[in-house]
């Protein structure tokens, strides 16, 4: 089985402030993972993915991802927030040898002026 | 190139009709996924095709629904007989190849679908 855990609902941060969206999975196997980004009536954007390699991957829009295995996680960062950067974020994760994309519930993030 | 396409957009529906969604992949995808997005809730696998194999059904929450993809491209979900609960975004989603591969999937703008 596999799994995903977003913990935080909503993440608030002001804009100029490092960002961080959490997410911890758990998977057999190597894990495969993923970040998308959804904005307000349109599907999901890929942003980023971890599949072997610098544990530290760098994605779209300046966000990176740290994926640490012996915390089983892969937390969304950027080091600078923009407003137009809120929207809902998705972790995704499926083991190496399975095609099936586990989906956190999501976490929204808010970027205040 | 073009990315994913789903039509139509939007679909209002009355309680107990059928309905077909469709999604056109990118080209050269050879893997393509159904997903369903009830508000509030993550995304929930429905179904997955992958080249000419059978495909995989186990995400189908009732035997209403259905999909088929015909030539290896275009794919329509049918549900039939519809009830409120279905009342969801479904997304349409591709990638380059299925399997143990870590190709990303390309997602589509979903139908939003209201059931009355």
């Amino acid at each position: 089985a596999q799994s995903v855990a977003q913990p935080e609902d909503q993440v608030n941060v002001a804009e100029g402030n490092p960002l961080t969206v959490k997410c911890t999975y758990s998977v057999s196997g190597n894990p495969y993972l993923f970040w998308y980004v959804q904005y307000p009536n349109r599907g999901l954007q890929f942003l980023l993915k971890y599949i072997t390699g610098d544990n530290l991957v760098k994605g779209s829009y300046g966000f990176e991802a740290e994926f640490n295995k012996s915390q089983t996680s892969f937390h969304l960062k950027k080091p600078s927030a923009l407003v137009s950067d809120s929207a809902l974020y998705f972790c995704a994760v499926r083991g190496d040898s399975s095609y099936k994309l586990s989906f956190g519930s999501g976490t929204r993030l808010l970027v205040r002026p | 190139g073009a990315g994913v396409s789903q039509s139509p957009s939007n679909k209002v529906t009355e309680k107990g009709k059928d309905v077909e969604l469709r999604c056109d992949p990118i080209s050269g995808h050879t893997a393509l996924y159904w997903y369903r997005q009830s508000l509030g809730q993550g995304l929930e696998f429905l179904i997955y095709f992958q080249g000419n194999s059978a495909p995989d059904k186990s995400g189908l929450p009732s035997d209403r629904f259905s999909a088929e993809r015909t030539g290896g491209s275009v794919s329509t979900l049918t549900i039939q007989r519809t009830q409120q609960e279905d009342s969801a975004v479904y997304l349409c989603a591709s990638s380059l190849a299925g399997g143990s591969s870590y190709n990303e999937q390309f997602f589509g703008p979903g139908t939003r679908l209201t059931v009355l």
